[in-house]
Parts: C-alpha cells; structure tokens; sequence
C-alpha cells in the first residue's frame, strides 16, 4: 500500500517552454501532497504543500508563477514548471500523505528535468 | 538555518556489522521523526518513524532512538546487508501543526561492504 506515481520520469526540454509533472495516489486518497526539489547530493528541499480543493502554500522563495501546483483531486496533483530555464534543472519528487499533518508521507519515484 | 543536521555525510561498515545513523536537530517544537532511505534517481522510501513521546521504536532490523534532551536521533541497523547501502535521512516534523511539513537533513551515504 501506499504507493505514489509520478509521470514523466525523465523530461528534456528547451528553455522557455513549460512542463507538467504529476503525482498520483495510487491505493489512497491523499489530502495533503508536497513538491520537493533535490539537487545534486543535496536535501530535499519543500517547494510546497497541495491541499485538494485549495491553494498550495508555497515556501519562502519558492516563485509561485514559476510553478503552478493544482491538486484538483484526491489522488492527483500536478506541478507546472512554466517557461522553464536550464536553472530550473533538477530532480523533483512529489509526496502525499492522508491527512494534513500527522501522518507520514509516502514518495514519488522523482522526475528529471533537464532544461537546454 | 538547518533544523536538522545530519554530520556525517557518508559511513562505510563491513556487512554483518551494525550501522548507526545519526540525526542532530535544533526545534524543541519537533514531535515526529522519520527516517527515509533513499537511491540515486528514486524517491524517497519509508523506513521508521518515532513519536517524541517514545524514545525507541524497533522494526525488524532497524531501530530508532530519539534522546529528546540532546535533540538527538539515531537509526540503528542490524545486522548491516549489502542492499542497506543507500542515502538515508532522517526528518522532523511538527506533527500537528505546519500541515504535516517536514524538514529533512542532508543525508548519510552508507556503504555495506560485502
């Protein structure tokens, strides 16, 4: 149980153009799902939290026109990196959790996006 | 102002042996701790959890010890096998408050050797 998809897992792309990520639930419903980006041999570092039906809550100095998180569903959040830059470049790991705190949280595989 | 400091960046043990992780952290506020396993190019997996109210909590081969008053976590692995070798790190949250957000450290590379 508790397994969570992400799609693509690997996407090239050219600067300036946008990509979507998405994170499913596969066997629960996940109210809460969190976006982390990792760099190379670094930490997970919290982008922002998705809440079904609400805005996302995004960290300090995360741009939020820059990335577009909707959770439109209960097993299903999608985040957008919009006119991508190869600054942009890294590994994105989305997680979800059943409840909004409290309970642990269950990872995505990660998507690599390469940005040219 | 990282919360949660993991110090050593790798460790190597012989398979067999025990491993031990540590975690140090710097919220007294903290009351949920994790500890994730992690390969190149994966997603974090779920290893063990504790609760600020225990100070050990045992699953098969791993155990984690939290010292409150130290602001201390290990991870304690044994007996140490070869597909152990991953980045583990641990994590903290404040559990009811902050919508569940978790604060990871760096990680701890370790190395089984055969």
């Amino acid at each position: 149980g508790a397994v969570v998809s992400q799609h693509p897992s690997r996407v090239i792309c050219k600067s300036g153009t946008s990509v979507k990520i998405e994170c499913r639930s596969l066997d629960f419903q996940a109210t809460t799902m969190f976006w982390y980006r990792q760099f190379p041999k670094k930490s997970l570092m919290l982008m922002a939290t998705s809440n079904e039906g609400s805005k996302a809550t995004y960290e300090q100095g995360v741009e939020k026109d820059k990335f577009l998180i909707n959770h439109a569903s209960l097993t299903l959040s999608t985040l957008t990196v919009t006119s991508a830059h190869p600054e942009d470049s890294s590994f994105y790991i989305c997680s979800a959790s059943t409840g909004g705190s409290g309970e642990t949280q269950y990872f995505g595989p990660g998507t690599r996006l390469l940005v040219l | 102002d990282q919360q949660v400091k993991q110090n050593s960046p790798s460790l190597s043990v012989q398979e067999g042996r025990i491993s031990i992780l540590n975690c140090d952290y710097t919220n007294s506020m903290f009351d949920y701790f994790l500890w994730y396993k992690k390969y190149p190019a994966e997603g974090p997996t779920f290893l063990i959890s504790i609760s600020s109210i225990k100070d050990k909590n045992e699953d098969g081969r791993f155990t984690v010890f939290l010292n409150k008053s130290a602001k201390h976590l290990s991870l304690h692995i044994v007996p140490s096998q070869p597909g152990d070798s991953a980045v583990y790190f641990c994590a903290a949250s404040v559990r009811y408050n902050q919508g569940g957000k978790l604060i990871f450290g760096q990680g701890t590379e370790l190395s089984v050797k055969p």
